[in-house]
């Protein structure tokens, strides 16, 4: 079993839909990141969280720690949100971080 | 938002060549950067961490002599992978941190070996 398990796999979605994803891991952690991939490869970090929620535009990032779980939400989702969303955790003492397989989301106009 | 780049973007070389690539933070600096691999649709797998002025610490299975990593200042890292054959063919990715923050990531660079 991963360290960070991510689900669903694949999402598929109209456009307007609010999204969830969700990332649950088995680790202590010091922070959560959440990541967002196109197809043409690039990364850019949306979210670095250690506790409560993060709010930017339409994306909303949540976590909690009890139960070792963290939600990405989009609102008023649109084509342009089609991507790979990756939770990654950053475990606790130590410098790396710990991939979810990813969610290929696909926003349908 | 903090911008790392990543040069070339893309790179085609024969077998048995050398292909370096950079991974340079613009706005800031950094005192750690990873350096990360993936293959197509799987996740970043990290290849090794890099602190400035000190050797590249490895992951396992990844073979120190075949990719070097030199991070010789606090804005740029280079990755060289060494003798390269086609299964070296991948998506190589880094990432930049300053001290407790976030990694930002650079674009990426398409490998490809012949």
């Amino acid at each position: 079993k991963n360290e960070v398990e991510q689900s669903p796999q694949n999402l598929t979605a109209q456009e307007g839909e609010f999204i969830t994803i969700n990332c649950s891991y088995s680790v202590g952690i010091s922070a959560l990141h959440w990541l967002q991939q196109h197809p043409g490869g690039g990364i850019v970090s949306l979210f670095m969280l250690s506790s409560g929620k993060k709010k930017h535009g339409r994306l909303i990032a949540t976590i909690n720690i009890q139960e070792k779980h963290s939600s990405l939400h989009i609102t008023a989702s649109h084509p342009r949100d089609s991507a790979v969303y990756i939770c990654a955790a950053k475990i606790q003492g130590a410098q790396k971080l710990v991939f979810g397989q990813g969610t290929r989301l696909t926003i349908n106009p | 938002g903090a911008v790392v780049s990543q040069h070339p973007s893309r790179v085609i070389c024969k077998s048995g060549t050398s292909v370096k690539i950079e991974c340079r933070s613009l706005d800031f600096q950094a005192t750690t950067m990873f350096w990360y691999r993936q293959f197509p649709k799987q996740s970043l797998m990290l290849m090794a961490t890099s602190n400035e002025g000190s050797k590249a610490t490895y992951e396992q299975g990844v073979e120190k002599d075949k990719f070097l990593i030199n991070h010789a200042s606090l804005t740029l890292s280079t990755l060289t992978v060494t003798s390269a054959h086609p299964e070296d063919s991948s998506f190589y990715i880094c990432s930049a941190r300053r001290a407790q923050e976030t990694q930002y990531f650079g674009p990426g660079t398409r490998l490809l070996v012949l």
